[in-house]
Order: structure tokens, then C-alpha cells, then sequence
């Protein structure tokens, strides 16, 4: 089992309508979380980051963490084209420090 | 303020050089950390520096790479006697001590070996 999975996508919807990528762990002890985003041929970017079980808000994305169900998502409303690139989730493990990144999802967002 | 700076941007060599790939990270971070990203892969961890303790380097995939970290600022990652499955994006990030701070990337070096 990877420590961090995500589908590999690619994901497609259209302009406007919601995506939502999925993440799961392994390691239950997990503290931190964040979602960045890679545009082709670029170096990855910090969307949001989540250290608390629910939702987190930051306009039009919402992150939601679930450390029971060792779960993590990201909601994009209002998709734009804009949008379409690799979105990688990472967990920042028990000890602290070392961050494990999953394989990313790919997003296409259709105008 | 600057952030995370990666020198070359490109390189290219050839099979069996030694390479050097540098980063100099956001000023006031003690975390580093390398990664390497091959063509339509994820991330792959390589070494964690965090201020002066012993680095993490459980991600070396052999004894032909190493990292060092002097003055607790610029990193350097050499790559000795490189084989084209080194070829890869080879990227830096840095962040400021403890379990909830973010990672901030630099731009890349590519690294190209014919």
C-alpha cells in the first residue's frame, strides 16, 4: 500500500461545475496536510493546507480532512479552464518533518 | 521577499560526469528538502536538512548521491558517475521548523543526462 494515494485521473468537468480529488494515507498519526498544485513543465504551488478534522474554506477552494477514515479531499467550485493541472496531495507523517507526496491527479477542466 | 532560488535551471551531461545542483532557500527556513520528479511521475523525496541535526537521507536511491548543507542555508546535491536513469527535475523546497508548515518549491533543475 502507498503511503499516499490519489487517482492518477485524468479528471474531466466541465467550466463551472465542482471537482473534487480524493487522498488517502496510511500513516494514522499524521498532523498535516496540504494540497499544491503543478502546472505543466512548472515546480508545484501550496493551494491550502488542513490540520484539523472538517472543512476549510479559501475561496474557491475547500479542503476537507477526515483523520478517522485517514482521508483528505479538495472541492474547486466554479472550475476554470485555468485550473486544468496536476493536483498533488501531501501528508506531512508522525515524526514531524518528512513529507511523503502522492502520485497527483490530473484535472482538466473543459470550456 | 525571494524565494526558493535552484541553480542550473538545465543540465546536461553526459553519462558517467559528476553533477552539482544547488538551492538556496527562503531566508530565515531550516528546513530543506530535495525531491526528484521524473517525466509524468510524483514526487520522489531524496534528503531533509532541519538546522543541524544529522540529515534525513532515507530517500537516496544509491551511494552515488549526496547533499550537504553548509552554514544551515545553501544546499548542494552532487550526483556522481550519472546514468541516464538519473535523468529528471530535480527540485528544492524549504519551510520554517515544525509539523504544520508549508513547503515552498524552487523552480527546478533539470537534468539531462545523453
Amino acid at each position: 500500500q502507498k503511503e499516499v494515494e490519489q487517482n492518477s485521473g485524468p479528471l474531466s468537468v466541465p467550466e463551472g461545475a465542482i471537482a473534487s480529488l480524493n487522498c488517502t494515507y496510511s500513516d494514522r498519526g499524521s498532523q498535516s496536510f496540504f494540497w499544491y498544485r503543478q502546472y505543466s513543465g512548472k515546480s508545484p504551488e501550496l493551494i491550502m493546507s488542513i490540520y484539523s478534522n472538517g472543512d476549510k474554506e479559501d475561496g474557491r477552494f475547500t479542503a476537507q480532512l477526515n483523520k478517522a477514515s485517514q482521508y483528505v479531499s479538495l472541492l474547486i467550485r466554479d472550475s476554470q479552464p485555468s485550473d486544468s493541472a496536476t493536483y498533488l496531495c501531501a501528508v506531512k507523517g508522525s515524526g514531524g518533518f518528512k513529507t511523503i507526496f502522492g502520485a497527483g491527479t490530473r484535472l482538466f477542466v473543459k470550456a | 521577499g525571494a524565494g526558493v532560488s535552484q541553480s542550473p535551471s538545465n543540465k546536461v551531461t553526459e553519462k558517467g560526469k559528476d553533477v552539482e545542483l544547488r538551492c538556496d532557500p527562503i531566508s530565515g527556513h531550516t528546513a530543506l528538502y530535495w525531491y526528484r520528479q521524473s517525466l509524468g511521475q510524483g514526487l520522489e523525496f531524496l534528503i531533509y536538512f532541519q538546522g543541524n541535526s544529522a540529515p534525513d537521507k532515507s530517500g537516496l536511491p544509491s551511494d552515488r548521491f549526496s547533499a550537504e548543507r553548509t552554514g544551515g542555508s545553501v544546499s548542494t546535491l552532487t550526483i556522481q558517475r550519472t546514468q541516464q536513469e538519473d535523468s529528471a527535475v530535480y527540485l528544492c523546497a524549504s519551510s520554517l521548523q515544525g509539523p504544520y508548515n508549508e513547503q515552498f518549491f524552487g523552480p527546478g533543475t533539470r537534468l539531462t543526462v545523453l
